[in-house]
C-alpha cells in the first residue's frame, strides 16, 4: 500500500519568515496530494490540495508542488503569522480502478510554531 | 450548517470494556471515513461506507473493531474488549459523494483512552 513520509516532524520559524513541508509518497498511481492543519484539539482542515496533473498551486500565502517524477510534493508558507502555528498533515489519495472512493494515506505531520 | 459531530468527545474505558462511538456526518453525504490518530502521528484509515454499504474495512487492526452505518447517516463504530493500544482519538470525515474531487470534512474526534 501508500507510504507517505512527511519532514521535518518539528519547524520553528519567525513571524515574516517562510516555511517548507516535505512529503514524498511511495505509490506511482497516487494522484491527489490534500494538506490539512490541525490546531491543538481541533478538527484536521483542509488547507490546499493538488492533483497529478498539476506541478503547483498557490493559495495567497499557501503554496503546494508536485513533482511526480521523484514523488515528492511540499507545502510552502510565506509570511508566516503566529496563527500559523499548528500541526500540518500532507496526504496522498489514487485512484483504484473504477473505486476511487478517496481514502487517504497520511504522513506524520509537522509541528509548526511561529515566534511573534 | 452544522458539520461533522462525534460523541462522546472524551471516553475512558477500563481495559476489556467494550465501547461505541458516535458519527454524525453532514446531511446528503454519500461517504464516511473512519480513521484513527495515535497521540504525535497522522490519522490512519480504519473503514469506509458508501450510503449503507461497507466497502472497505481493510484498516480495521483487529476483530474486535465493528463499524456499522445501517441507514446510510448515522455512523458507530465499536471495540470489543479493548485494550491499552487502542487508546487515540478516532476520527470520522464525511464526504458528498464519493471520489477525490470532493473535500473530506472532518469531525472533531473522540479520543478514547484505555486504562
Amino acid at each position: 500500500g501508500e507510504n507517505v513520509e512527511q519532514h521535518p516532524s518539528t519547524l520553528s520559524v519567525q513571524e515574516g519568515d517562510s516555511a517548507v513541508i516535505k512529503c514524498t509518497y511511495s505509490d506511482s498511481a497516487s494522484n491527489y496530494f490534500p494538506w490539512y492543519k490541525q490546531e491543538l484539539g481541533k478538527r484536521p482542515q483542509l488547507i490546499i490540495d493538488i492533483r497529478s496533473n498539476v506541478g503547483e498551486k498557490k493559495d495567497q500565502r499557501i503554496a503546494v508542488t508536485l513533482n511526480k517524477t521523484a514523488k515528492h510534493f511540499s507545502l510552502h508558507i510565506t509570511e508566516t503569522q503566529p496563527e500559523d502555528s499548528a500541526v500540518y498533515f500532507c496526504a496522498a489519495s489514487r485512484s483504484a480502478g473504477g473505486t476511487s472512493y478517496g481514502k487517504l494515506t497520511f504522513g506524520q505531520g509537522t509541528i509548526l510554531t511561529v515566534h511573534p | 450548517g452544522a458539520g461533522v459531530s462525534q460523541s462522546p468527545r472524551y471516553k475512558v474505558a477500563k481495559r476489556g470494556q467494550d465501547v461505541a462511538l458516535r458519527c454524525d456526518p453532514i446531511s446528503g453525504h454519500v461517504s464516511l471515513f473512519w480513521y484513527q490518530q495515535a497521540l504525535g502521528q497522522g490519522p490512519e484509515f480504519l473503514t469506509y461506507f458508501q450510503n449503507e454499504a461497507q466497502l472497505d474495512k481493510s484498516g480495521l487492526p483487529s476483530d474486535r473493531f465493528f463499524a456499522e452505518r445501517p441507514e446510510g447517516s448515522v455512523s458507530t463504530l465499536k471495540i470489543q474488549r479493548t485494550q491499552q493500544e487502542d487508546s487515540a482519538v478516532y476520527l470520522c470525515a464525511s464526504c458528498l459523494l464519493p471520489g477525490q474531487s470532493y473535500e473530506q470534512y472532518f469531525g472533531p474526534g473522540t479520543r478514547l483512552t484505555v486504562t
